[in-house]
């Protein structure tokens, strides 16, 4: 089946840039998102990329997708102790239904 | 109005109890799911209803009975839980069945005693 694979955690000072790394094994993904989930919350979608593409950018995030690697990738510019989360990949492809990453959790410190 | 609303926010309930959760979305969406997500883990897809048909069970435990009166209100009746279906209980919707924007609901934070 469909494996979508994230690193743990990740730290970062406030005011610097997070990437937050993910890889997908299904190469026929068609799309691909990132989503948000802040404690005891639900899941934001922050933005999401077609597998044509290969960036898209939306205000303080941009998305890297490297479809030959079956490579993502969610950078923040200016993170901020807001963006303290989980960060979750997903795609959809073979299988239709959203597969989601093993999400990153984002610690943004003073 | 890109909201999803779920009731109740937290419940506790017994082993013998019967339970609902209830969710409810205004954005004409035609495709709604129920999620199950333990701690520290990705969201597990459990049904998908489309137009108000199941759609999708992901092989969930029949102590697990969704419902859909109609195109705004998806509800998970509980029966008979076991401690581990502790967790908590995602309600998502989107346009089309897996369109590509899923909107989330904020979730009720099941405890089972």
């Amino acid at each position: 089946g469909e494996d979508v694979e994230q690193s743990l955690f990740l730290s970062v000072r406030e005011g610097d840039s997070s990437v937050i790394n993910c890889t997908y094994t299904d190469s026929s993904s068609t799309y691909l998102y990132w989503y948000k989930q802040e404690p005891g919350a639900g899941l934001q979608l922050l933005t999401y990329i077609f597998s044509n593409m290969d960036m898209k950018q939306d205000q303080r995030l941009t998305v890297l997708l490297n479809k030959k690697d079956k490579h993502l990738s969610l950078r923040i510019a200016d993170t901020q102790t807001g963006d303290s989360a989980i960060y979750f990949c997903a795609e959809t492809g073979t299988a239709s239904k959203l597969t989601f990453g093993t999400g990153t959790r984002l610690q943004v410190t003073l | 109005d890109t909201e999803v609303t779920q009731t109740p926010k937290h419940l506790v309930m017994g082993m013998t109890n019967k339970k609902s959760l209830k969710c409810e979305q205004h954005m004409g969406h035609r495709a709604m799911y129920w999620y199950k997500q333990k701690a520290k883990k990705p969201p597990e897809l459990m049904f998908v209803y489309s137009y108000e048909k199941l759609s999708i069970n992901e092989s969930v435990p029949s102590r697990f009975s969704p419902e859909c009166p109609n195109s705004s209100l998806l509800n998970l009746h509980l029966h008979a839980l076991q401690p581990e279906d502790s967790a908590l209980y995602l309600c998502a919707s989107s346009q089309g069945e897996f369109s590509y924007e899923q909107y989330f609901g904020p979730g009720t934070r099941l405890t089972v005693t």
